[in-house]
């Protein structure tokens, strides 16, 4: 079954540092790019960025630019969103998925289950 | 960039198509097909129902259809179920190389 597994739900304060994971399998993870799909509470769905695991390439969205970190370790099949120091206006759902496509960013065909991260004093 | 526009709301009754808009510009759903929407329940992620303007994966019902003409994509359900009662969502690759999502929109079953 090709399926994508998000790490736990995470509660932090502001100006602490966070890295979530994605871990595919059921296919190969090196030629699919995955993206990270942002949900505020009660809002849409926002793409941040994605990256090609077979060759890192990465893309982020302008809004999200220098804001997160999106990383790959194609060894045990997982992709990262990472931050250095988080806001409260970061309290969201996150969503990994796959992207269909190769040197386009297609539809997301499998989605992860969501993190949800709370940034809270 | 701008989010794609969608409208905020349509419904319909059972039994009966409806159709959401997902309008873009020239630089989106405008010169690429790389157009897709998901359709998301309350607290469930989102899932793939049309990809490539018209493309159904496999398990999706064809009561769901795609098409687009210039700038504007969409998306058609025919025969209402209540089940249908979702948020959806466009989205599309655009000429910087990133990915716009539509605003959402949401369907109400009546």
């Amino acid at each position: 079954e090709v399926q994508l597994v998000q790490s736990g739900a995470e509660v932090k304060k502001p100006g602490e540092s966070l890295k979530i994971s994605c871990k595919g399998s059921g296919y190969s993870f090196t030629s699919y790019w995955i993206g990270w799909v942002r949900q505020m509470p009660g809002k849409g769905l926002e793409w941040m960025g994605s990256i090609y695991p077979g060759d890192s390439d990465t893309r982020y969205s302008p809004s999200f630019q220098g804001q997160v970190t999106i990383s790959a370790d194609k060894s045990i099949s997982t992709a990262y969103l990472q931050w250095s120091s988080l806001k409260a206006s970061d309290t969201a759902m996150y969503y990994c998925a796959r992207q269909l496509g190769y040197g386009v960013l297609d539809a997301f065909d499998i989605w992860g289950q969501g993190t949800m991260v709370t940034v809270s004093s | 960039q701008s989010a794609l526009t969608q409208p905020a709301s349509v419904s319909g009754s059972p039994g009966q198509s409806i159709t959401i808009s997902c309008t873009g510009t020239i630089s989106d759903v405008g010169v690429y097909n790389y157009v897709s929407w998901y359709q998301q329940h309350p607290g469930k992620a989102p899932k793939l129902m049309i990809y490539e303007v018209s493309n159904r994966p496999s398990g999706v019902s064809n009561r769901f259809s795609g098409s687009k003409s210039g700038n504007t994509a969409s998306l058609t359900i025919s025969g209402l179920q209540a089940e249908d009662e979702a948020d959806y969502y466009c989205s599309s690759y655009t000429s910087s190389s990133t990915v716009l999502f539509g605003g959402g929109t949401k369907l109400t079953v009546l």
